[in-house]
């Protein structure tokens, strides 16, 4: 079955920290691998995207890793600020003769204190 | 940047009433989508539509929902008789390539 688990479930860091949020899943035939943001009441927005053959990814203080062979990822942040508050989602798709499923986590949401 | 939009952002209406929710997809997009999620619970896949059909519906996706492409820009979704449970926000997105892109959402609220 298609799955994403995503931990922790909840965080709380203080500003200027950094910190990790996790996600694994068993998603097959493997495509791609984003990570969101979601503001409070918002639509998701696109952090990065990850194909098979890509180990990190980067965008401003945002890393993404992808170990295809654990079937595991990780959000990095770095030096946090409070905007970043929000919950993060990681979504796999799996990919069959150009018809694209997208298994959602139920991601982390993450509060970053003043 | 190219976004995706939909209107209205909140609908409160009673239940056993039909909404109709709005959506303009990024334009040089061909494939189109629509989600779910209710408070405080992960997003959900409703339906997928190309080329001028349905390509896939979940399980949530009943027989009071349908969906539309009325023109060349809008891409509707309609509930015919909504229900408390149907209280959620509901979002659309596009695609062209392997990733989607999401609109803001519509928070839809059933008395």
């Amino acid at each position: 079955k298609n799955q994403v688990e995503q931990s922790p479930q909840s965080l709380i860091i203080l500003e200027g920290k950094n910190c990790t949020l996790q996600c694994n899943y068993t998603v097959s035939p493997f495509s791609n691998l984003r990570w969101y943001k979601q503001d409070t009441g918002r639509g998701p927005v696109s952090l990065t995207i990850m194909t098979f053959s890509e180990n990190t990814k980067s965008n401003g203080r945002y890393t993404a890793t992808l170990d295809a062979d654990t079937k595991q990822s990780s959000l990095h942040i770095t030096a946090s600020q409070l905007s970043d508050s929000a919950s993060y989602i990681c979504v796999v798709s799996a990919s069959t003769s150009g018809t694209y499923k997208y298994i959602f986590g139920t991601g982390t949401r993450l509060k970053v204190l003043a | 940047e190219p976004e995706v939009t939909q209107t209205p952002s909140h609908q409160v209406t009673q239940m056993g009433q039909e909404v109709i929710l709005r959506c303009v997809p990024i334009s040089n997009h061909l494939y189109f989508y629509w989600y779910r999620q209710i408070l405080g619970q992960k997003v959900e896949f409703l339906v997928s539509f190309y080329n001028n059909e349905i390509s896939e519906k979940s399980e949530i996706f009943d027989d009071q929902f349908s969906v539309e492409r009325p023109d060349g820009s809008n891409f509707t979704l309609k509930i015919r008789s909504t229900k408390l449970e149907d209280s959620a926000m509901y979002f659309c997105a596009s695609r062209d390539g392997p990733g989607q892109f999401f609109g803001p959402g519509t928070r839809l609220t059933v008395l």
